[in-house]
């Protein structure tokens, strides 16, 4: 059973582009979390999911930032119009019941 | 809102000396606790996990952790450091809603193998 895949592993994008982050669950898992991790920070929970449903996004900034879990396919955590703030490493997580999670390799996003 | 306190940013240790990581938390209920390990440039392994039952979890790689709901404290000890242990570990409580396990983490603590 392969792990969490996350593509790419790094990514570096421009102020003002736009960001698609990938996330492939662990197969027969159902719940996905995002989180981002700072320079010298902690990982922080942006926003979990179930197939279709985005069920607490209380970490996701307001704006900008989207996540979708389609029925097929990949989630995908989406950020528009990057600026340098965004600049972190992306980390997902799947579950095959919501508890305990099994993190991907994360993708580094830079922005020049 | 849950909360999580590693204080130690940076731990030195030499190979085959114990070890014992501080974490801290902050929680309105029964927490579910957790401890991940980082190497660089990769993603979190679960080193062990507190659900309920037993206070003393034994985890993978020769660590354990113990819960002292007294003292707010899941501290994660390992009697032999191996120089494969350096890495960044980091402790976590979960908030739990239904099935949602979301994860607040502690900033995480920098351990260091010396020969």
């Amino acid at each position: 059973n392969a792990g969490v895949m996350q593509n790419p592993r790094h990514l570096v994008r421009r102020r003002g582009q736009e960001a698609r982050l990938r996330c492939s669950p662990m197969k027969g898992h159902s719940h996905v979390y995002w989180y981002r991790q700072l320079p010298e920070e902690g990982l922080k929970f942006m926003v979990y999911l179930q197939k279709e449903n985005i069920i607490d996004e209380s970490g996701m900034p307001k704006e900008r930032f989207s996540a979708e879990f389609p029925k097929e396919g990949p989630s995908i955590l989406r950020i528009q119009q990057v600026v340098r703030g965004d600049s972190a490493a992306y980390f997902c997580a799947s579950s095959p019941t919501g508890a305990e999670q099994f993190f991907g390799p994360g993708t580094r996003l830079t922005v020049l | 809102a849950q909360s999580v306190t590693q204080p130690d940013i940076h731990i030195t240790v030499s190979e085959g000396a114990s070890l014992e990581l501080r974490c801290n938390y902050s929680y309105g209920a029964t927490p579910y606790l957790f401890w991940y390990v980082q190497s660089p440039g990769q993603g979190l392994q679960l080193l062990l996990k507190y659900f309920s039952g037993d206070t003393l979890v034994q985890g993978i790689k020769g660590f354990e952790a113990e819960f002292k709901r007294s003292q707010s404290s899941f501290n994660l000890r390992k009697p032999s450091v191996h120089w494969s242990d350096a890495a960044e570990y980091f402790c976590a409580v979960g908030a739990i809603g239904g099935s949602n396990y979301k994860l607040t983490f502690g900033k995480g603590t920098l351990l260091t193998v010396n020969p």
